[in-house]
């Protein structure tokens, strides 16, 4: 499929704010993932969005959606050193089959949190 | 609840061998969907599974097979291996196949081909 697009590198102070950016492909990409892959783990959920929303809050990380540019963003209030990870934007999109769905993602934000 | 769980969590093997890993879905989840993860490509969708059907399939050659039992488990097969094989395959359970449903990742299988 297309690329979802994420820069690569992000780095913030500790007690910043971290807003990390993507742009996905999918005008019809009815829900939006937000992941968090730390060394030698798997993916971990943070959130979702669904695309009838603008905006999503969840304690310290807020979603906002604009349908329009196809961009998504991800910002974590008071960054700590253990929010050092890599975050994948992820789109679930229809498969060229007639059934099933698969997540087509970015290719990671390389986030560090610097004391 | 336990998580998806994955095995063997590392695997060395070379090429022209096979290798099949395994996943267990999260108790009560029926789909299962594979990735594979490289530094080059990213994350990219090999198949998914549900009620022991293959749903959907990424853009993978034939070497590279799964199937689901029905206890839900899946086992995926890479046959002929290649240097470019190696990566960490995730696994990911969610309850069903619909678009609205959450996918939960394991911790991957980390598979070196020599």
């Amino acid at each position: 499929g297309e690329d979802v697009e994420q820069s690569l590198f992000l780095s913030v102070r500790e007690g910043d704010s971290s807003v990390i950016n993507c742009t996905y492909t999918d005008s019809s990409s009815t829900y939006l993932y937000w992941y968090k892959q730390e060394p030698g783990a798997g993916l971990q959920l943070l959130t979702y969005i669904f695309s009838n929303m603008d905006m999503k809050q969840d304690q310290r990380l807020t979603v906002l959606l604009n349908k329009k540019d196809k961009h998504l963003s991800l910002r974590i209030a008071d960054t700590q050193t253990g929010d050092s990870a890599i975050y994948f934007c992820a789109e679930k999109t229809p498969s060229d089959s007639n059934s099933g769905y698969a997540l087509n993602f970015g290719k990671g934000t390389s986030l560090l949190v610097t004391p | 609840k336990a998580g998806v769980t994955q095995t063997p969590r590392y695997l060395i093997k070379t090429r022209g061998q096979q290798v099949t890993l395994s996943c267990s879905p999260i108790s009560g989840h029926r789909s299962v969907s594979w990735y594979q993860q490289t530094p080059g490509q990213g994350l990219q969708f090999l198949f998914e599974y549900f009620s022991e059907t293959q749903r959907n399939k990424g853009n993978f050659p034939g070497r590279f097979s799964g199937r689901q039992f029905s206890n839900s488990r899946s086992e995926m097969n890479v046959s002929t291996l290649e240097l470019g094989d190696s990566a960490l395959y995730l696994c990911a359970s969610s309850l069903a196949a619909g678009v609205g449903n959450e996918q939960f990742f394991g911790p991957g299988t980390r598979l070196t081909v020599l």
